[in-house]
């Protein structure tokens, strides 16, 4: 089993659609949570840090629920411009990070 | 932009004949970390530094060996390149909140 793990889709989406993913992770010492978005051939780039209250930036939502170890990003109104794959991050105490293999997203017209 | 550049950006060399992939960063960041992506493995860590001259194996260090001398430069060397290291390498510092920055990657195929 992997350490962090994602539904790999594709999600295919209208645009303005609400679409959500998941990543669940298996080790409970972990202590800092990300999303990274990358383009095609393109490097990872944060989109959002996930903090344990959850937290939102314009129609990007993240969420982390620790005692069922998974973390969540929303997106409200899907644009064209989110097809993207979403990669997760999860962090130790010790440092250690862990990328999940991806969430790819095409938001269609 | 975390000010992080990689040379070359796309490579192609013949199974036996040593590679260096060069990372450079320009606001003085401790960490530095090599990955490598492949399709159906995602990110894999190769090697990283925590200071100059402190380095340390990820989780496919085999093949791979690296040296920074200075702050400011990472390399990735492949002493002997062979078709399974070919990839894309991306090298990535790490900031204070942990949050890790990516350069735009080197493409490397080894026929």
């Amino acid at each position: 089993r992997k350490e962090v793990e994602q539904d790999p889709g594709p999600f295919n989406v209208p645009e303005g659609a609400t679409v959500a993913f998941n990543c669940t992770y298996s080790n409970s010492a972990s202590q800092s949570f990300f999303w990274y978005r990358q383009d095609c051939r393109k490097e990872p780039k944060l989109l959002m840090s996930v903090y344990s209250s959850g937290n939102e930036d314009g129609r990007f939502t993240a969420q982390l629920n620790r005692a069922s170890q998974y973390i969540s990003l929303l997106i409200r109104d899907s644009k064209l411009s989110d097809s993207a794959t979403y990669l997760c991050v999860v962090n130790t105490n010790a440092g250690k990070s862990t990328f999940g293999d991806g969430t790819t997203l095409t938001v269609k017209p | 932009d975390a000010g992080i550049t990689q040379s070359p950006r796309h490579k192609v060399t013949e199974t036996g004949t040593p590679v260096t992939l060069r990372c450079h960063q320009t606001e003085n960041h401790r960490y530095m970390y090599w990955y490598r992506q492949d399709p159906g493995h995602g990110l894999r860590l190769i090697h990283y530094s925590y200071g100059v001259k402190d380095t340390d194996k990820g989780e496919v260090s085999d093949g791979y060996s690296v040296s920074r001398s200075k702050t400011e430069d990472f390399l990735l060397t492949l002493e002997s390149a062979t078709s399974s290291q070919t990839s894309v390498y991306f090298c990535a510092i790490k900031e204070r909140d942990n949050e890790q920055f990516f350069g735009p990657g080197t493409r490397l195929t080894v026929l």
